[in-house]
């Protein structure tokens, strides 16, 4: 079965370089939210979209943007990285089924280190 | 608020033997969804089991079971007959139960299994 793919698995960036992470979500899967997880941490949610339009916010910083685009298919775009911007980056994305029901099914998470 | 709560940060059991993990939620809604899920070294988030608010009935899965006490806001994790395959960080996590809601992690518990 498909799941969710991420890319890059792995990127290194220098300080104030801009990082962008894609995120294609399992097919027919409507909802996409992106996590982010510090070391030794849980996931923090950052933000979601249901039918290509923003649907929730978290704690994500002003310098990171997100979008969803036609093809459903997601990317997170992080500007002015910090070291605290270190971290892995985890897509989900479900179908929503309005019960709240919907089972969120995680990629193999994108490795962000910031030198 | 949503809030969950792992008290375990860490557990370390020989190999063989069964172990309970534990997890406290927190919610004023009064229906929700809750969740386990497994991270192994390898990182990815694998989904275990969900469990309705209004459903309190314990699940067994092979060597997996959860029980589920709505009067202690708890939701328990055992692993009967622990193998190395289960050394991983376990998350509990807590959905409100309509929409696309996010979802919110507790700490997760990191379970050694001592072969």
């Amino acid at each position: 079965a498909a799941g969710v793919i991420q890319s890059p698995r792995h990127l290194i960036k220098e300080k104030r370089e801009t990082a962008t992470l894609k995120c294609y979500p399992i097919p027919r899967h409507d909802t996409v939210y992106w996590y982010q997880q510090g070391p030794g941490q849980d996931p923090q949610f950052l933000i979601s979209f249901y039918e290509k339009m923003q649907s929730d916010k978290g704690s994500i910083p002003d310098r990171f943007s997100a979008q969803q685009f036609s093809d459903y298919h997601s990317e997170l775009n992080m500007s002015s990285l910090e070291l605290g911007d270190s971290a892995l980056y985890f897509c989900a994305s479900s179908l929503e089924s309005g019960s709240g029901a919907n089972v969120l099914t995680f990629g193999a998470g994108s490795r962000l280190t910031v030198l | 608020a949503q809030k969950v709560t792992q008290a375990q940060t860490e557990i370390s059991v020989v190999e063989k033997e069964d172990v309970t993990l534990d997890c406290v939620y927190e919610t004023r809604d009064t229906t929700y969804y809750l969740f386990w899920y497994k991270q192994p070294p390898s990182g990815e988030l694998v989904f275990l089991i969900r469990r309705n608010s209004f459903d309190e009935q314990n699940e067994i899965s092979g060597r997996y079971s959860w029980n589920f006490q709505k009067s202690t806001s708890s939701f328990n994790f055992t692993i009967t007959a622990s193998q190395v395959v289960d050394s991983a960080v376990y998350f509990c996590a807590l959905k409100r139960s309509f929409g696309n809601e996010k979802l919110t992690f507790g700490t997760g518990t990191r379970l050694t299994i001592i072969p």
